[in-house]
């Protein structure tokens, strides 16, 4: 199985500041399509789970151009450029390219 | 606009088999996608647990081959998954979604316990 390791696994993060995560895998994501499935999850306390992020740097339609994905290979990073009260949870990298799909530990985001 | 929709019991005894049903409004599941179960476990740790494709055929996480069965009814725009021979460790909560998981129910939480 790919192995996604999320560091950190907590974060603390005051309004306005700036956050970063990183996602890495154990083997290239890069599938056969030549495209890249890692996606970034956010789930709220009390909610499911909400795709931001999709094929690494896509945005979903409603997310806040606050929030960005970079990275290529085994290599991802969601950044948020200034952290809003609307953000804290728990954030997984989630990869659709190999079977089984693989989540990362997930890294809790709270508000400082 | 999709909507999915978990359903089943809370609580289920060791041994015994766990059955749940993911209906889905606003799409019809034989048009396309796969259409999965995945489980967060207490604490954070989350796992893919297979999916059904729009044609039916199904592809399972190998850590629970010989004890998951995912299926369908066409006719009521439902999936559903079975877990058999379930232990404590399959408490957690359950979630259906959507292949590129931009589409997740709210998630039913089963705890196994006698």
């Amino acid at each position: 199985d790919v192995v996604m390791t999320q560091t950190p696994v907590s974060l603390s993060v005051a309004i306005g500041q700036p956050a970063s995560i990183s996602c890495k895998s154990s083997q290239s994501l890069v599938g056969t399509s030549g495209k890249t499935y890692l996606n970034w999850l956010l789930q709220r306390p009390g909610q499911s789970p909400k795709r931001l992020i999709y094929l690494v740097s896509k945005l979903d339609s409603g997310i806040p151009d606050r929030f960005s994905g970079s990275g290529s290979e085994t290599d991802f990073t969601l950044k948020i450029s200034r952290v809003e009260a609307d953000d804290l949870g728990v954030y997984y990298c989630l990869q659709g390219t190999h079977f089984p799909w693989t989540f990362g530990g997930g890294t809790k985001l709270e508000l400082k | 606009e999709i909507q999915l929709q978990e359903s089943g019991p809370g609580l289920v005894k060791p041994s015994q088999s766990l059955s749940l049903t993911c209906s889905v409004t606003g799409y019809t599941i034989t048009s396309g996608y796969d259409w999965s179960w995945i489980r967060k476990f207490p604490g954070n740790k989350m796992e893919w647990m297979g999916y059904i494709s729009y044609s039916g055929s199904t592809n399972y996480n190998p850590s629970l081959k010989s004890r998951i069965s995912i299926t369908r009814d066409t006719s009521k725009n439902q999936f559903f998954l079975q877990l058999n021979s379930v232990t404590t460790e399959d408490t957690a909560t359950y979630y259906c979604a959507r292949w590129g998981f931009g589409y997740w129910g709210q998630g039913v939480m089963v705890t196994v316990s006698s």
